[in-house]
């Protein structure tokens, strides 16, 4: 099936350092969410984006939908052992249907 | 306020067998989607309700069924199971067709 493409696929990371990552898609999406996902649970929300160039902080994590509306950027400040986890990006496909595509996912690992 | 609740929380099942799985929306949400997702990967869109009905549907094939109750609540049915179809099962609901998803933890399914 269809899925976006997340960069990178994985990151080892140091307590306290800033993390950045990337979503992007060959069609044009008018909403983006971002999830994380930890072991034995559901993805869980943590910002929606409505419009191109719009940036949304939730606490450390700020996120940014792309101006050409085919990507979308996740920045995470000053990270912590609890950032750990599977970040996904989704975007909302309203050609013919609506339904969110999902990304394949960016791993992120802190070392303390 | 519960949130998406989903059972059973694992299933194990031989080829062959069918399955039914359950999710209860968060309050105040009318669409539930289901999706699966494969070890590794992100979440693949199966099907949306809202209002009863199917209203979209991704690129499963006929033995994945739904159902939506007046209360909301849906049912995720897979006949004829494979060894493919092993994968967490996972419910979101929302607000609407078009709003932002939040998910339940899943159903961990394993085909022997």
């Amino acid at each position: 099936g269809q899925q976006l493409n997340q960069s990178p696929q994985s990151m080892f990371i140091q307590e306290g350092e800033d993390v950045s990552m990337n979503c992007t898609s060959s069609s044009i999406f008018n909403t983006w969410l971002w999830y994380k996902q930890e072991p034995g649970e559901g993805p869980v929300l943590l910002i929606a984006l409505y419009k191109a160039g719009e940036l949304t902080s939730n606490g450390r994590l700020t996120a940014q939908f792309g101006i050409t509306r085919k990507d979308s950027f996740l920045n995470i400040s000053a990270s912590i052992p609890s950032d750990v986890g599977i970040y996904f990006c989704a975007g909302l496909d309203t050609s013919g249907t609506y339904k969110y595509i999902f990304g394949t996912g960016t791993r992120l690992k802190v070392l303390a | 306020d519960a949130g998406v609740t989903q059972s059973p929380t694992h299933l194990i099942k031989t080829r062959g067998q069918q399955v039914t799985l359950r999710c209860s929306p968060k309050s105040g949400h009318d669409t539930v989607s289901w999706y699966q997702q494969a070890l590794g990967q992100g979440p693949q869109f199966i099907f949306q309700y809202y209002e009863e009905e199917e209203r979209q549907r991704g690129n499963f094939p006929d033995r994945f069924s739904g159902h939506q109750f007046p209360n909301y609540s849906s049912e995720l049915n897979v006949n004829a199971l494979l060894l493919g179809d092993s994968a967490l099962y996972l419910c979101a609901s929302s607000l609407h067709t078009d709003q932002p998803q939040h998910f339940g933890d899943g159903t961990r399914l394993s085909i022997l």
